[in-house]
C-alpha cells in the first residue's frame, strides 16, 4: 500500500527567511501525482503544488518550490520569503494516476509557525 | 461558482443519533469524496464516488453511509454516532481529467459525545 511520511511535526521560520517542509512517500507505482496542500486555521484546504512523476523539472509557483526526487521518493517543499500569512499546517499528498480514482493519501502533517 | 459546499459548519451529536452531512458542488464534476481529519493523522479517505449512482469504500468507511443520485450531491449518513466519529469532515471533488487537482468543501466540525 503506498504511504506518505512527514517526519517533521513542527517547523519554525523566521518571516522573509527560507523554510524546507520533508515529505517521503512509498509506492511501486511509475506514475503518479504528489502534491502540498496549505491548510490556515480557517481550516479551508488550499493547494499550493502539483507535481506529476513522469516530469522532471520541479514544480514553481511564485515563492513556493519542491524538491523532487523520484528514485529516493523524496517531494520537499520549500517556502521562499516567508510571510507571516504561510504559517499553517502542510499537507504531502500522493495519488497514483488512472487508479482509486485520484483519491489522495495524505501525510500527517508538519505545523509551520512564521516568526515576525 | 461557489465551488464546493458543506453543511453545517458545526454540528454536535449524542451517541447513537444519527444525521445527514451535506455537500454540494457546482462545478459539474464526477468525482467527489469524504474525507476526514483527525488531530496528528491527517485526512483520510471515508467514500468515494466516480458518477451518479456509483459508490465505493475507501480507508475508514465503517459507521457511514453514501449515495449519490446527482452530480451535484453526495451525502454522507452517520447511521448512529459514537464518540469515535468525532471529527473534521471534508468533501472534495475533481473533474475527469489529468490535472487531478481535488476541490475541497470548508469542512464540518462534528463532536460526538
Amino acid at each position: 500500500a503506498q504511504t506518505v511520511t512527514q517526519s517533521q511535526p513542527e517547523m519554525s521560520v523566521q518571516e522573509a527567511e527560507t523554510v524546507t517542509l520533508s515529505c517521503t512517500y512509498d509506492t511501486s507505482e511509475s506514475d503518479y501525482y504528489l502534491f502540498w496542500y496549505k491548510q490556515p486555521p480557517s481550516r479551508q484546504m488550499i493547494l499550493v503544488i502539483r507535481q506529476e512523476a513522469y516530469k522532471q523539472q520541479n514544480a514553481t509557483e511564485n515563492r513556493f518550490s519542491v524538491n523532487f526526487q523520484k528514485a529516493a521518493k523524496s517531494f520537499s517543499l520549500k517556502i521562499s520569503d516567508s510571510q507571516l500569512g504561510d504559517a499553517a499546517m502542510y499537507f504531502c499528498a500522493y495519488t497514483r494516476y488512472g487508479g482509486s480514482q485520484g483519491n489522495l493519501i495524505f501525510g500527517k502533517g508538519t505545523k509551520l509557525s512564521v516568526k515576525p | 461558482n461557489a465551488g464546493v459546499t458543506q453543511t453545517p459548519k458545526f454540528q454536535v451529536l449524542k451517541t447513537g443519533q444519527s444525521m445527514t452531512l451535506q455537500c454540494a458542488q457546482d462545478m459539474n464534476h464526477e468525482y467527489m469524496s469524504w474525507y476526514r481529519q483527525d488531530p496528528g493523522m491527517g485526512l483520510r479517505l471515508i467514500h468515494y464516488s466516480v458518477g451518479a449512482g456509483i459508490t465505493d469504500q475507501g480507508e475508514v468507511p465503517n459507521g457511514y453511509n453514501v449515495s449519490r443520485s446527482t452530480t451535484e450531491d453526495f451525502p454522507l449518513r452517520l447511521l448512529s454516532a459514537a464518540p469515535s466519529q468525532t471529527s473534521v469532515y471534508f468533501c472534495a471533488s475533481r473533474t475527469r481529467g489529468r490535472s487531478y487537482e481535488q476541490y475541497f468543501g470548508p469542512g464540518t466540525r462534528l463532536t460526538v459525545t
